[in-house]
């Protein structure tokens, strides 16, 4: 199936604990999205890559690193867990943006959960 | 800073019914506009992308319209079935930019 995938699903952690989170498309898009669902279930973008390339990185604390080893794959890691980290985090895609275009696919979700 | 808001925070309506969600963005400059589905505990799924020259898409029973000069979008949803409960969001993306700024979403339940 094409689409964006991400592991785990779920994800229960003690806080200070270190977890990655990945992502990976097989639409062969070229820039990929973080974002976190907050517990209010709003949606606010984190970080952006394109072809490998940091293009967005909002105000995030510097615990959370994305890291792209190919344009497929998009990995985030967290330092140093803390409660308030706990939401749903979702990887999306889009093709390489075009003015007007730039429609963006979304992974199934990522739910951590810090004790 | 573009903020985008989603009236009615939640609607609840008889099934066969037509609704209509609206959404509203404090900046105009704007690419596009995305109205997504989140089903609970899922993934968003694109609905549809209205590119920032267009008036209007349509998708089977949905029919989005955008006027980008007032800042606002419409969600028209034809013929409501039990299967279109969800929450609706429409996000913005930004003129030159690609981030997505969503907006609150609007919680759909459609009663038998």
């Amino acid at each position: 199936d094409t689409a964006v995938s991400q592991t785990p699903k779920y994800l229960v952690t003690q806080m200070g604990n270190d977890k990655s989170i990945k992502c990976e498309q097989n639409l062969g898009h070229d820039t990929m999205y973080w974002y976190k669902q907050d517990s209010k279930k709003f949606l606010k973008i984190m970080f952006s890559y394109n072809n490998k390339e940091l293009i967005i990185n909002e105000t995030v604390p510097n615990r959370f690193s994305p890291k792209s080893p190919d344009k497929a794959h998009l990995n985030l890691h967290i330092n140093s867990l803390e409660l308030g980290d706990s939401a749903v985090y979702f990887c999306a895609s889009s093709q390489r943006v075009l003015a007007g275009v730039n429609e963006q696919f979304f992974g199934p979700g990522t739910r951590l959960t810090v004790l | 800073k573009q903020e985008v808001t989603q009236i009615p925070a939640a609607l609840s309506v008889p099934e066969g019914e037509n609704l209509v969600l609206n959404c509203s963005f404090t900046d105009s400059a704007i690419y596009n506009l995305q109205w997504f589905r989140q089903d609970p505990g899922k993934g968003l799924t694109s609905l549809l992308l209205i590119q920032s020259s267009q008036r209007e898409q349509t998708s089977g029973r949905l029919n989005a319209s955008l006027d980008k000069s007032s800042g606002r979008s419409t969600l028209y949803i034809a013929a409501s079935q039990p299967g279109d409960s969800a929450t609706y969001l429409c996000a913005v993306t930004p003129g030159g930019g690609n981030k997505l700024t969503f907006g609150t979403g609007t919680q759909l339940k459609v009663e038998l």
